[in-house]
């Protein structure tokens, strides 16, 4: 049974960063990509960027670009994003999210597991 | 980048009904569109993959359809766990972009 669990809920202060993991176990940690998606309170989904830990290439929207590191450690099955110089509309629920198809080619984009969310609150 | 515009932002249904939300792609994307579901305080689940595909484990009161730039998920008859919020998602580009959600509430 795969499961994403995520790092714990963190207060960060503008213009800081922030680091949150998402621990993959069951499934083969190479054959999927994790994607990383946030949700503002109130608002919908906003995909934020991914990367296939096999190969290590992250790819990030538009928006985030610049400000957004996405890194994978296969030993430990750990993905990390990272989000620097916060603002308090940087505050959201963050999920990573696995995609087995970004690999296979076959649906990509398609998330099938989720961790549990973790909350990022920007205040000063 | 392509929008995704969902159809209504909320509604209020009652056990048994049929529910239909709808979802609009700013430029023709075939069919790729998932759905997810999102019930209060937890993470999305998948529903629906590719326009009209039920994923693995999702009651067969879910169904999807459409093509191009208008889809829809239907849910044949509404169950008390069904409250949730709803969400389109495209794959057609890399940039995996959700619609803003349908808020459903049991009456």
């Amino acid at each position: 049974q795969v499961q994403l669990v995520q790092s714990e809920a963190a207060v960060k202060k503008p213009g800081s960063s922030v680091k949150v993991s998402c621990q993959a176990s069951g499934g083969t940690f190479t054959s999927y990509a994790i994607s990383w998606v946030r949700q503002a309170p109130g608002q919908g989904l906003e995909w934020m960027g991914g990367i296939i830990p096999v190969f290590g290439t992250p790819n990030y929207a538009e928006k985030f670009r610049g400000r957004i590191t996405i890194t994978a450690d296969e030993p430990t099955r750990t993905v990390y994003m990272d989000l620097n110089s916060l603002t308090s509309e940087d505050t959201a629920v963050y999920y990573c999210a696995r995609d087995p198809g970004e690999v296979t080619g076959n649906n990509p984009g398609l998330f099938d597991y989720w961790g549990q969310g973790t909350l990022v609150t920007v205040s000063s | 980048d392509i929008q995704m515009t969902q159809s209504p932002s909320s509604l209020s249904a009652s056990v048994g009904d049929r529910v239909i939300i709808t979802c609009r792609a700013s430029q023709t994307i075939g069919t790729y569109v998932n759905w997810y579901q999102q019930r209060p305080g937890k993470a999305p689940n998948l529903l629906i993959y590719s326009a009209s595909n039920l994923h693995s484990g999702v009651p067969s009161r879910f169904s999807g359809s459409g093509s191009g730039t208008d889809f829809t998920l239907t849910i044949r008859s509404l169950q008390p766990e069904d409250l949730a919020t709803y969400s389109c998602q495209q794959t057609y580009t890399a940039l995996y972009s959700f619609g803003q959600g349908t808020k459903l509430e049991i009456k």
